[in-house]
């Protein structure tokens, strides 16, 4: 079993909609959690942490459950340019090391 | 702040060839360096984590006679392909420490094709 679970998607969407994106993990002692976008061919990037208390970062939520081990990302009112591929990152306890998921392509179209 | 740049952004090398990819940060001193590599419609996996003056710490599976890791300074680290074969043909991607705890900084990627 993956580490990191991601639905690879792909998440066609209209603008305006609002969509949500799960990821499992498999390793009860992770302590940190993010949520990266990667464009194209190009490097991650980071998008948000993730707390336990969840938060908030305009149009993105992010949630933690640590009983069921799984992190969301909800994104309200969709643009265009979110169109990319979100990855869930977790650390374990006793690392520093980022483990990635697959992640979930997102296309928003007119 | 907090830019890495690597080098060549991509590369294109024919079989058997050797293959240098550069990872610096450009404003910050980095004693950590990770270096990533991601196929087609997968996730990155990490390759290596190379210290300064140090040798380097490679994952399981991830052979250390073919993928030489440098990190002479605290600002360069490098990542040789030896003896490249196509299957080596990936997205690399190096990734500084951050100041913050479990901060990291990504480069743009090398995107390596071995004919």
């Amino acid at each position: 079993r993956k580490e990191v679970e991601q639905d690879p998607g792909p998440f066609n969407v209209p603008e305006g909609a609002t969509v949500a994106f799960n990821c499992t993990y498999s390793n009860s002692a992770s302590q940190s959690f993010f949520w990266y976008r990667q464009d194209c061919r190009k490097e991650p990037k980071l998008l948000m942490s993730v707390y336990s208390s969840g938060n908030e970062d305009g149009r993105f939520t992010a949630q933690l459950n640590r009983a069921s081990q799984y992190i969301s990302l909800l994104i309200r009112d969709s643009k265009l340019s979110d169109s990319a591929t979100y990855l869930c990152v977790v650390i374990s306890y006793n690392t520093d090391k980022l483990i990635f998921g697959t992640g979930t392509r997102l296309q928003v179209f007119p | 702040g907090a830019v890495v740049s690597q080098h060549p952004s991509w590369v294109i090398c024919k079989s058997g060839t050797s293959v240098k990819i550069e990872c610096r940060s450009l404003d910050f001193q980095a004693t950590t360096m990770f270096w990533y590599r991601q196929f087609p419609k997968q996730s990155l996996m990490l390759m290596a984590t190379s210290n300064e003056g140090s040798k380097a710490t490679y994952e399981q599976g991830v052979e250390k006679d073919k993928f030489l890791i440098n990190h002479a300074s605290l600002t360069l680290s490098t990542l040789t392909v030896t003896s490249a074969h196509p299957e080596d043909s990936s997205f690399y991607i190096c990734s500084a420490d951050g100041l913050a705890a479990y901060e990291q900084y990504f480069g743009p990627g090398t995107r390596l094709t071995v004919t």
